[in-house]
């Protein structure tokens, strides 16, 4: 079966630290892959997204993810992190067969001032 | 202008009772989902519904039904509600098969006592 996993559950950091968060799913054919935002309180944002060609993504506020097929992986990465970046981060992998999208277990992100 | 909305935005009632959570969508969209979120930021997929037919029911208790009067509306009816049912549910919509970006609601707390 499909499956995400996201390595880091909780990272903390101080401003302007870079961040990395690890995001590797398990499906050989055809991959669509999301990184998803939940700031505290707040419904889910979508970050960025791969369907094919660059596998370096660029999404919204400054986040960056790339995809290496042959290491099934999808990290997101932002140079400089900031106090407002800190929430909940989610990687989902769209399971074509069933249009659903299967998450992995979340990377919660502290920034400290 | 809000895209995916959800009410009610919390939820608090007792074991046992029948309770409903309505979604709407002015996207336009095709394809609509329900999400569970667990105590541990866990998502995980419950329903979806594409132009009012389930095309998707994962493995949930039959007291959690889904019922999509038009494409714009799914709603989620719970009977008999459990401790175990407390989460945050989330509704989420999609524009059909040529688009895999899934637009999220902003969630739905209940909390059974």
């Amino acid at each position: 079966a499909q499956s995400v996993s996201q390595h880091n559950h909780h990272v903390i950091l101080s401003e302007a630290a870079s961040l990395e968060l690890g995001c590797n799913y398990s499906y050989g054919g055809t991959v669509n892959l999301f990184w998803y935002v939940q700031y505290p309180g707040q419904h889910l944002q979508l970050l960025l997204k791969y369907f094919s060609g660059d596998p370096l993504v660029k999404g919204i506020k400054g986040f960056e993810a790339e995809f290496i097929k042959s290491k099934f992986s999808f990290n997101l990465r932002k140079p400089s992190v900031q106090w407002s970046d800190t929430a909940e981060y989610f990687c989902a992998a769209l399971h074509g067969g069933y249009n659903k999208l299967i998450f992995g277990a979340g990377t919660r992100l502290a920034v400290h001032p | 202008d809000t895209a995916v909305s959800q009410t009610p935005k919390y939820l608090v009632t007792q074991m046992g009772n029948d309770k409903s959570i309505k979604c709407e969508q002015n996207l336009g969209h095709d394809t609509m989902y329900w999400y569970k979120q667990d105590s541990k930021k866990f998502l995980k997929i419950m329903f979806s519904y594409n132009n009012k037919e389930l095309i998707i029911n994962e493995t949930v208790p039959n007291r959690f039904s889904p019922k999509s009067p038009d494409k714009a509306h799914l709603n989620l009816h719970i009977n008999s509600l459990e401790l175990g049912d407390s989460a945050v549910y989330f509704c989420a919509s999609r524009k059909g098969v040529s688009s895999y970006e899934q637009y999220f609601g902003p969630g739905t707390r209940l909390t059974v006592t």
